[in-house]
Protein backbone atom coordinates (compact mmCIF):
# COMPACT_ATOMS: atom_id res chain seq x y z
CA UNK A 1 0.00 0.00 0.00
CA UNK A 2 0.96 3.23 -0.43
CA UNK A 3 1.54 5.17 2.75
CA UNK A 4 1.51 8.98 3.48
CA UNK A 5 3.67 10.93 5.12
CA UNK A 6 2.90 14.57 6.59
CA UNK A 7 4.82 16.90 7.86
CA UNK A 8 4.50 18.97 10.29
CA UNK A 9 2.94 16.87 12.81
CA UNK A 10 1.76 20.36 14.31
CA UNK A 11 2.48 23.68 12.34
CA UNK A 12 2.11 27.25 14.81
CA UNK A 13 1.54 30.05 12.87
CA UNK A 14 -0.10 33.68 13.82
CA UNK A 15 -3.00 35.04 11.19
CA UNK A 16 -1.41 37.00 8.12
CA UNK A 17 1.28 34.71 7.79
CA UNK A 18 2.23 31.74 5.05
CA UNK A 19 1.41 28.37 6.05
CA UNK A 20 3.26 25.25 3.85
CA UNK A 21 2.20 22.13 4.55
CA UNK A 22 4.04 18.96 3.18
CA UNK A 23 2.67 15.45 2.11
CA UNK A 24 4.93 12.68 0.91
CA UNK A 25 4.26 9.43 -0.82
CA UNK A 26 6.15 6.29 -0.40
CA UNK A 27 5.68 5.81 -4.25
CA UNK A 28 4.54 7.79 -7.02
CA UNK A 29 0.98 8.52 -7.48
CA UNK A 30 1.43 11.28 -10.56
CA UNK A 31 -0.86 14.21 -9.75
CA UNK A 32 -3.77 12.04 -8.04
CA UNK A 33 -3.53 13.79 -4.66
CA UNK A 34 -6.14 15.90 -2.60
CA UNK A 35 -6.30 17.54 0.33
CA UNK A 36 -8.80 18.09 2.82
CA UNK A 37 -9.44 20.67 5.97
CA UNK A 38 -11.27 19.27 8.78
CA UNK A 39 -12.09 21.68 11.98
CA UNK A 40 -13.01 20.21 15.71
CA UNK A 41 -16.90 18.34 15.50
CA UNK A 42 -17.14 19.27 11.36
CA UNK A 43 -16.52 16.84 8.69
CA UNK A 44 -13.76 17.18 5.98
CA UNK A 45 -14.23 19.40 3.54
CA UNK A 46 -12.20 18.65 0.12
CA UNK A 47 -10.10 21.50 -0.93
CA UNK A 48 -7.60 20.45 -3.72
CA UNK A 49 -7.46 17.74 -5.81
CA UNK A 50 -5.18 16.32 -8.67
CA UNK A 51 -2.77 18.13 -6.49
CA UNK A 52 -3.75 21.89 -7.74
CA UNK A 53 -6.79 22.00 -8.63
CA UNK A 54 -8.98 23.68 -6.10
CA UNK A 55 -12.42 22.41 -5.34
CA UNK A 56 -15.55 24.61 -5.56
CA UNK A 57 -16.21 27.56 -3.41
CA UNK A 58 -12.62 27.31 -2.06
CA UNK A 59 -10.91 30.64 -1.54
CA UNK A 60 -7.41 31.25 -3.67
CA UNK A 61 -5.41 31.70 -0.63
CA UNK A 62 -5.23 27.69 -0.73
CA UNK A 63 -2.75 26.26 -3.06
CA UNK A 64 -1.42 23.10 -3.82
CA UNK A 65 1.46 21.34 -6.24
CA UNK A 66 3.32 18.80 -6.64
CA UNK A 67 3.68 15.41 -8.56
CA UNK A 68 5.03 11.63 -8.10
CA UNK A 69 5.93 11.61 -4.55
CA UNK A 70 6.15 15.28 -2.87
CA UNK A 71 3.49 17.47 -2.84
CA UNK A 72 2.66 20.75 -0.88
CA UNK A 73 -0.34 22.93 0.19
CA UNK A 74 0.15 26.69 0.72
CA UNK A 75 -1.99 28.38 2.53
CA UNK A 76 -0.38 32.10 1.72
CA UNK A 77 -2.11 34.18 4.19
CA UNK A 78 -3.97 32.55 6.56
CA UNK A 79 -7.50 33.25 8.00
CA UNK A 80 -8.50 33.11 11.95
CA UNK A 81 -11.16 30.31 10.17
CA UNK A 82 -7.90 28.33 8.68
CA UNK A 83 -7.11 26.96 11.75
CA UNK A 84 -7.72 23.21 11.53
CA UNK A 85 -6.36 19.76 10.61
CA UNK A 86 -5.29 18.97 7.10
CA UNK A 87 -5.13 15.71 5.47
CA UNK A 88 -3.63 14.59 1.72
CA UNK A 89 -5.30 11.69 0.39
CA UNK A 90 -3.86 9.34 -2.76
CA UNK A 91 -6.38 7.63 -4.76
CA UNK A 92 -4.35 4.82 -7.04
CA UNK A 93 -5.61 3.64 -10.47
CA UNK A 94 -8.04 1.47 -10.49
CA UNK A 95 -9.24 -0.64 -8.39
CA UNK A 96 -9.46 1.76 -5.68
CA UNK A 97 -6.94 1.86 -3.09
CA UNK A 98 -7.33 4.91 -1.41
CA UNK A 99 -5.42 6.01 1.83
CA UNK A 100 -4.99 9.30 3.74
CA UNK A 101 -2.12 10.84 5.45
CA UNK A 102 -2.05 11.14 9.15
CA UNK A 103 -2.82 14.75 9.43
CA UNK A 104 -1.07 18.27 10.18
CA UNK A 105 -2.64 20.47 12.96
CA UNK A 106 -2.31 24.32 12.11
CA UNK A 107 -2.39 26.02 15.19
CA UNK A 108 -2.89 29.55 16.47
CA UNK A 109 0.53 30.83 17.80
CA UNK B 1 -27.42 22.50 -1.90
CA UNK B 2 -26.30 18.85 -1.64
CA UNK B 3 -26.86 17.39 1.96
CA UNK B 4 -25.89 13.66 3.28
CA UNK B 5 -27.64 12.56 6.20
CA UNK B 6 -26.07 9.29 8.11
CA UNK B 7 -27.62 7.75 10.71
CA UNK B 8 -27.93 3.82 11.98
CA UNK B 9 -25.03 4.18 14.51
CA UNK B 10 -25.04 3.37 18.15
CA UNK B 11 -23.36 0.90 20.29
CA UNK B 12 -23.02 -2.69 19.61
CA UNK B 13 -21.06 -5.83 21.36
CA UNK B 14 -17.91 -7.56 19.50
CA UNK B 15 -19.28 -9.49 17.25
CA UNK B 16 -22.58 -7.57 16.75
CA UNK B 17 -24.15 -6.34 13.39
CA UNK B 18 -25.38 -2.44 12.62
CA UNK B 19 -26.28 -1.05 9.14
CA UNK B 20 -25.93 2.67 8.59
CA UNK B 21 -27.70 4.56 6.11
CA UNK B 22 -27.19 7.97 4.34
CA UNK B 23 -29.83 9.89 2.89
CA UNK B 24 -28.62 11.97 0.18
CA UNK B 25 -30.58 15.07 -1.68
CA UNK B 26 -29.37 18.37 -3.90
CA UNK B 27 -27.60 16.45 -6.38
CA UNK B 28 -28.24 13.54 -8.86
CA UNK B 29 -27.91 10.48 -6.67
CA UNK B 30 -28.73 7.86 -9.06
CA UNK B 31 -25.34 9.34 -11.11
CA UNK B 32 -22.87 9.55 -8.57
CA UNK B 33 -20.45 6.80 -6.90
CA UNK B 34 -20.14 6.98 -2.92
CA UNK B 35 -18.38 6.21 -0.62
CA UNK B 36 -18.05 5.20 3.31
CA UNK B 37 -15.04 6.78 5.02
CA UNK B 38 -14.44 6.30 8.83
CA UNK B 39 -12.43 8.41 11.68
CA UNK B 40 -11.65 6.45 14.77
CA UNK B 41 -12.05 9.08 17.91
CA UNK B 42 -9.12 11.23 18.41
CA UNK B 43 -7.71 9.47 14.86
CA UNK B 44 -7.58 10.00 11.31
CA UNK B 45 -9.38 9.43 8.53
CA UNK B 46 -9.87 5.90 7.18
CA UNK B 47 -11.31 4.83 3.62
CA UNK B 48 -13.88 1.86 4.30
CA UNK B 49 -15.70 1.17 1.08
CA UNK B 50 -16.94 2.26 -2.56
CA UNK B 51 -19.43 1.78 -4.73
CA UNK B 52 -20.27 2.54 -8.12
CA UNK B 53 -23.25 4.80 -9.38
CA UNK B 54 -25.54 1.51 -10.52
CA UNK B 55 -23.93 -0.87 -7.79
CA UNK B 56 -22.00 -2.52 -10.66
CA UNK B 57 -18.77 -1.96 -8.65
CA UNK B 58 -17.97 -2.09 -5.08
CA UNK B 59 -14.81 -2.12 -3.56
CA UNK B 60 -13.50 -2.26 0.15
CA UNK B 61 -10.61 -1.63 2.45
CA UNK B 62 -8.83 -4.97 3.45
CA UNK B 63 -9.57 -4.19 7.15
CA UNK B 64 -13.45 -4.53 6.78
CA UNK B 65 -13.22 -6.88 3.31
CA UNK B 66 -15.63 -9.89 4.45
CA UNK B 67 -17.10 -8.34 7.05
CA UNK B 68 -18.76 -5.23 5.66
CA UNK B 69 -21.43 -4.35 2.81
CA UNK B 70 -22.34 -1.22 0.46
CA UNK B 71 -24.90 -1.29 -0.96
CA UNK B 72 -27.51 1.70 -2.40
CA UNK B 73 -30.99 2.01 -3.51
CA UNK B 74 -31.12 4.57 -6.32
CA UNK B 75 -34.85 4.67 -6.15
CA UNK B 76 -34.89 6.21 -2.55
CA UNK B 77 -31.52 8.02 -2.83
CA UNK B 78 -30.05 6.27 -0.25
CA UNK B 79 -26.72 4.65 0.35
CA UNK B 80 -26.03 2.08 2.91
CA UNK B 81 -23.09 0.04 5.01
CA UNK B 82 -23.98 -3.33 6.41
CA UNK B 83 -21.40 -3.65 9.10
CA UNK B 84 -21.13 -7.37 10.33
CA UNK B 85 -18.48 -9.63 13.04
CA UNK B 86 -17.74 -5.82 14.83
CA UNK B 87 -14.61 -5.04 15.93
CA UNK B 88 -13.59 -3.09 18.97
CA UNK B 89 -11.17 -1.36 16.30
CA UNK B 90 -14.23 -0.77 14.13
CA UNK B 91 -15.00 1.97 16.44
CA UNK B 92 -15.61 5.62 14.65
CA UNK B 93 -17.74 7.75 13.02
CA UNK B 94 -18.58 7.18 9.96
CA UNK B 95 -18.90 9.85 6.92
CA UNK B 96 -20.74 8.99 3.44
CA UNK B 97 -19.25 10.75 1.03
CA UNK B 98 -20.03 11.68 -2.78
CA UNK B 99 -17.53 10.65 -5.12
CA UNK B 100 -15.43 13.68 -7.19
CA UNK B 101 -13.14 13.59 -9.62
CA UNK B 102 -11.62 11.43 -12.22
CA UNK B 103 -13.43 8.33 -11.60
CA UNK B 104 -15.09 9.03 -8.50
CA UNK B 105 -11.86 8.57 -6.20
CA UNK B 106 -11.84 11.68 -4.39
CA UNK B 107 -14.51 12.59 -1.56
CA UNK B 108 -16.29 15.71 -3.01
CA UNK B 109 -19.14 15.78 -0.37
CA UNK B 110 -19.58 14.60 3.22
CA UNK B 111 -22.23 14.01 5.68
CA UNK B 112 -22.11 15.25 9.42
CA UNK B 113 -21.32 11.24 10.28
CA UNK B 114 -22.89 8.86 13.02
CA UNK B 115 -21.07 7.44 15.45
CA UNK B 116 -20.47 3.45 16.53
CA UNK B 117 -19.25 2.33 19.50
CA UNK B 118 -17.99 -1.66 19.47
CA UNK B 119 -17.73 -2.50 23.15
CA UNK B 120 -19.18 -4.93 25.81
Amino acid sequence: DIVLTQSPATLSLSPGERATLSCRATQSVSSYLAWYQQKPGQAPRLLIYDASNRATGIPARFSGSGSGTDFTLTISSLEPEDFAVYYCQQRSNWPPLITFGQGTRLDIK
Amino acid sequence: QVQLVESGGGVVQPGGSLRLSCAASGFTFSTSAMHWVRQAPGGGLDWVAFIWFDGSDRYYADSVKGRFTISRDNSKNTLYLQMNSLRSEDTGVYYCAKGGGYRALYFQYWGQGTLVIVSS
